[in-house]
Formats: structure tokens, sequence, C-alpha cells
């Protein structure tokens, strides 16, 4: 069965950089891109942008583009989130979410990563 | 960006119960609206997608419908499973955007 199992909650400090990784099994991993979603306390869920594990296309908002880079490693089928400059701002919840293969929505999730931000 | 307005939120209601969430865009999305539930301490789990259609294994209390920028989320039979944070998500666009969540006590 399809499951993303994602690395573990990570404490940083702000200014610091942090890489949340999405170990993908149970399908075909290239030609299925994969979202990166957060959620911060109180807050609804914000999507961070896109990658296609084929050729490591990304599309990522202008928001995040300064400080998020998205990868992939198709031969351990692996996706990877590195997110620089944190601030209290960034702590929440973060996912990786496979896009259907219709497209247009995220039909499997990661269990989710918490990243907490504190000095 | 898209922006998506939900309602109501919280939204009581007992088991048994058929209830309605709204979603509205503000501009038109055409049918490319998603609908999410997120139970406390777990991912989202898609629901319905494009508008109107069941995603696998959810049960049939669940419907979606509506086009444009008005869309609604029902559910005909409350059970107590049921109890979650729901969230609307347009991908007629670049960024993809989520609703506020409406929370079904």
């Amino acid at each position: 069965q399809v499951q993303l199992v994602q690395s573990g909650a990570e404490v940083k400090k702000p200014g610091a950089s942090v890489k949340v990784s999405c170990k993908a099994t149970g399908y075909p991993f290239s030609p299925y891109f994969l979202h990166w979603v957060r959620q911060a306390p109180g807050q609804g869920p914000e999507w961070m942008g896109r990658i296609n594990p084929h050729n490591g296309a990304t599309i990522i908002p202008q928001k995040f583009q300064h400080r998020v880079t998205m990868t992939c490693d198709a031969s351990v089928t692996t996706a990877h989130l590195v997110f620089i400059w944190l601030t209290s701002d960034d702590a929440a919840v973060y996912w990786c979410a496979r896009e259907a293969e219709g497209g247009y929505s995220l039909d499997h999730w990661g269990q989710g990563t918490l990243v907490t931000v504190s000095s | 960006d898209i922006h998506l307005t939900q309602s109501p939120s919280p939204l009581s209601a007992s088991v048994g119960d058929r209830i309605t969430i709204t979603c509205r865009a503000d501009q038109t999305i055409h049918s490319y609206l998603n609908w999410y539930q997120r139970r406390a301490g777990e991912a989202p789990k898609l629901l319905i997608y494009g508008a109107s259609s069941l995603a696998s294994g959810v049960p049939l209390r669940f419907s979606g419908s509506g086009y444009g920028t008005d869309f609604t989320l029902t559910i005909s039979g409350l059970q107590p499973e049921d109890s979650a944070m729901y969230y609307c998500q347009q991908s007629s666009g670049y960024p993809w955007t989520f609703g506020q969540g409406t929370q079904v006590e």
C-alpha cells in the first residue's frame, strides 16, 4: 500500500535551517508529484510547493522561494524539504503529500513532522 | 492568490444529523475544489476531489457539490468519528490554497 514516512520531530533555533525527509513506498515513485504542506497552530494548512520526482522540477510560491529547497532522490524514493533562516513563525507541522493519479488533489499524506523553533 | 472562505465554524451537531459546510472562492475555480478531514493528531485525509467525487474508502455519507465559486460538503448521518476539522482546498491555480477550516463538534 502507498506509504509516506517522514523524518522525526526537530527543534531548531531562530536563524537555523531544517531538513525534512519523506520516504515513499508502495507505488512507482517518479510519475507522481510530491507536495509539501505545513500547518501552524490555530491556522489553516499552507501549501509550500511541489516537486516532480521525474525531473526535479519544482513549483514554489514566491513567499517561500528564497528559503525553501525541494529535492528528490529517486534511487531511494525519498523527497526532501530544506527550509533556511527559520523564525518562530515557521513553527508548524510539515507534511509531504502525493498528488493523486488524476492530478489536482492530495490522496496520500505522510504522518507529519513537527518543527519547533525556539531560542 | 485565490482565497477560500469556509463557514460556519465551529459547527455543533448531534449523531445522526445532516450537516453542511460551505466554501466560497473569491474567483472562479471551476470544479478544482477538494475537501479534507483532519482528526486531532492525524494527517489530513482526502474526502472529496473535483468538487463532487468521493475519494477511495470514504463513507457514502460524505458528499460534495458546487461549481465556480460556491461549494458545499455534506455529511448525512453524522457519526462520532466525524468529529474533526474540515478544510476545502483549491487546485485551479498555483499557489494551491486552503480554507481556514471548519471544526465539527
